[in-house]
């Protein structure tokens, strides 16, 4: 067990709707990152929050928000979904926000968009 | 960004049987780590090596920061070892390579 905490861990819905998946962070750990798995691309960095704040952006898209609250837990939105959105998502955290620090694993979430 | 190349992307070996997995990068990186993805999804984090070499058991890893690579080494595999290996470095935010899979056949 990573300390990483990921709700829910499967999550079936349909195009043109909107989720949330949650993350709580290791205890201690004050930077969260949101990874996209998918068969054709692979493990895709899409943002990084250090104690409440947009550290690092990647490939993101305009359709897709987080956030990190004051209990350092993180929120990944995802709206008007569509079929190649289906992914597995996962959440990481870390100490620090420098990006020298070891990164641990939750068990993801697995999006279903049908 | 910087890119990050695994190879090979499959292996297959016989139990008992030795390996390396390779992972190169194009630029220089304050963080380089290796996890493996077994095959429930669950991403384990084996070794945070930006530098030098550590070893933990039948596995063991060497990062040669200047020269851009490292190595994951497996001796004695077991067919628990089967998954995906990820190396991820960090530049600017954390990337990953593409994985190799490697298959342990009893």
């Amino acid at each position: 067990d990573s300390g990483v905490t990921q709700t829910p861990k499967h999550l079936i819905t349909a195009t043109g709707q909107r989720v949330t998946l949650r993350c709580s962070p290791r205890s201690g750990d004050l930077s969260v990152y949101w990874y996209q798995q998918s068969l054709d691309q692979g493990l895709q960095f899409l943002i990084q929050y250090y104690n409440g704040e947009e550290r690092a952006k990647g490939n993101i898209l305009e359709r897709f928000s987080a956030q990190q609250f004051p209990d350092l837990h993180s929120e990944l939105n995802l709206s008007s979904l569509e079929l190649g959105d289906s992914a597995l998502y996962f959440c990481a955290s870390s100490v620090g926000g420098q990006g020298k620090e070891k990164l641990f694993f939750g068990s993801g979430t697995q999006l279903s968009v049908l | 960004g910087i890119q990050v190349e695994q190879s090979p992307p499959d292996l297959i070996l016989q139990e008992g049987a030795n390996s390396t997995l390779r992972c190169n990068f194009s630029d220089s990186v304050n963080n380089l780590q290796w996890f493996h993805q077994n095959p429930w999804g669950q991403l384990i984090n084996l070794f945070y090596i930006p530098s030098g070499t550590k070893q933990n058991g039948r596995l063991s890893a060497t990062t040669v920061a200047t020269e851009r690579y490292s190595l994951l080494y497996i001796s004695s595999s077991q067919t628990t070892d089967s998954g995906v290996y990820f190396c991820a470095v960090n530049n600017n935010d954390m990337r990953f390579g593409a994985g190799t899979r490697l298959t342990v056949k009893p």
